[in-house]
């Protein structure tokens, strides 16, 4: 299979601070997600992105797929950012199956 | 759009009963939807790949007589854990892609809120 690495495992931030979470692959993939589990579980999207790079408000992610690896970059972090921030990858020619990196747990402190 | 349902979103029963799980893509229609298991303090584990209209794909090392799934329709998939025991105490959540924005590489998944099963 495809390995799936992520880091920092665990980030304690004071708000207000910016952070970078990495996710290191192991092959050619179709797809790339970026998503954050909520205490209650729920996968929230954060980003579909297979290349490139895109900013959602406070949150923007870059993909650089030739050098296998893509970056989570949250700004002036907020209580409620608080979880488990997940990347999921599939491999190219078999997009069914969806690899889970093992997370990066962050707690941001008021 | 493209939100995913599960019910229910807590279950606990008994060792040896069965219990059924549903997962519904609300706004979108999905060919194929994908079923997790997520341990506590752990990443999500593929199980099985559930395709409408015919038998799911499991992983290795699942087992597809104690995980029943079925696909109905382009909205409904099931699991059922048969004769559940506590070890499958556990986090279940599943996931679809919207037949319509499909790429050729796949596309975009949306994930259910997940269901918890506890077994006494």
């Amino acid at each position: 299979g495809i390995q799936v690495e992520q880091s920092p495992p665990d980030l304690i931030l004071q708000e207000g601070a910016n952070s970078t979470l990495r996710c290191n692959f192991s092959d050619s993939v179709n797809n790339l997600q970026w998503f954050h589990q909520n205490p209650w579980g729920q996968l929230i999207n954060l980003f579909y992105i297979p290349s490139g790079t895109k900013q959602n408000g406070r949150l923007s992610a870059t993909t650089v797929a030739t050098e296998r690896y893509s970056l989570l970059y949250i700004s002036s972090s907020q209580t409620t950012d608080s979880g488990v921030y997940f990347c999921a990858v599939d491999r190219k020619y078999n997009f069914n199956k969806f690899y889970f990196g093992s997370g990066t747990k962050l707690n941001v402190k008021p | 759009g493209a939100v995913v349902s599960q019910h229910p979103s807590r279950v606990i029963c008994k060792s040896g009963t069965s219990v059924k799980i549903e997962c519904r893509s609300l706004d979108f229609q999905a060919t194929t939807m994908f079923w997790y298991r997520q341990f506590p303090k752990q990443s999500l584990m593929l199980m099985a790949t559930s395709n409408e209209g015919s038998k799911a794909t499991y992983e290795q090392g699942v087992e597809k007589d104690k995980f029943l799934i079925n696909h109905a329709s382009l909205t409904l998939s099931t699991l059922t854990v048969t004769s559940a025991h506590p070890e499958d105490s556990s986090f279940y959540i599943c996931s679809a892609r919207d037949l319509f924005r499909l790429t050729s590489e796949g596309g975009e998944q949306f994930f259910g809120p997940g269901t918890r099963l506890t077994v006494l």
